[in-house]
């Protein structure tokens, strides 16, 4: 079956460590994306990928980092820069510019203790 | 302002009840109209899209997209428990890869 997996579900980490989250994707969709979704807020774009070895800065990019190495695969590391980390984070894919809509994973809830 | 208002509600309806979702948005440029349905601590899954004005009609989901009042709506009929979920919004400019999300509505469908 085709679909996007992140992982892991639930990740718990201390305050000051950087945190890498996973996230591929066998749809063979070339756009990649990461939104971070809080209580009462819409979804909010951290970084998007075009294709494989490019990624331009979302609204939120502050504190975080992304790699796109391969067509599949897009992780996210959360740094120690990130000043308000705990979140649940989602990654998407999409054909194209995403125009008819995104196909998102299961997400990634993280918690900063 | 925010680029995309949702009322979060939450909103409350009997089984069986029609059910409007709405969102204003304030960016004449936007041309992509997205609902989602997002089920509790779930990534959310696309139930419609339509581009430009009009109605799109799917099962008993239905939206329509007034540009000139910049207002969608997205209408459930015969609603049922299981459509007790968030739904959001979104809306793309026309270069995409930026797509814009509502905040959302809570709704509980009581059986």
């Amino acid at each position: 079956d085709g679909g996007i997996t992140q992982s892991p579900k639930y990740l718990f980490r201390k305050e000051g460590q950087n945190v890498t989250l996973s996230c591929e994707q066998n749809l063979n969709h070339d756009a990649m994306y990461w939104y971070r979704q809080d209580p009462g807020q819409g979804l909010r774009l951290i970084y998007y990928s075009q294709i494989v070895n490019d990624f331009q800065k979302g609204d939120i990019a502050e504190g975080y980092s992304v790699s796109r190495e391969k067509k599949e695969s897009f992780p996210l590391t959360v740094t120690s820069a990130q000043k308000n980390p705990t979140a649940f984070y989602l990654c998407a894919s999409s054909m194209e510019r995403g125009l008819a809509g995104y196909f998102f994973g299961p997400g990634t809830r993280l918690t900063v203790l | 302002q925010k680029e995309v208002e949702q009322d979060p509600g939450p909103l409350s309806v009997p089984e069986g009840a029609i059910v409007s979702l709405n969102c204003t948005y304030s960016n004449s440029a936007f041309q992509y109209f997205m609902w989602y349905r997002q089920y509790s601590r779930k990534g959310p899954e696309l139930l419609m899209y339509t581009y430009s004005s009009g109605n799109k009609e799917d099962g008993r989901f239905t939206a329509q997209v007034d540009k000139s009042s910049k207002y969608i709506s997205l209408f459930i009929r015969d609603s049922q428990p299981s459509d007790s979920a968030t739904y959001l919004c979104a809306m793309n400019p026309p270069g995409g890869f930026k797509t814009i999300f509502g905040a959302g509505t809570r709704l509980f469908v009581k059986a």
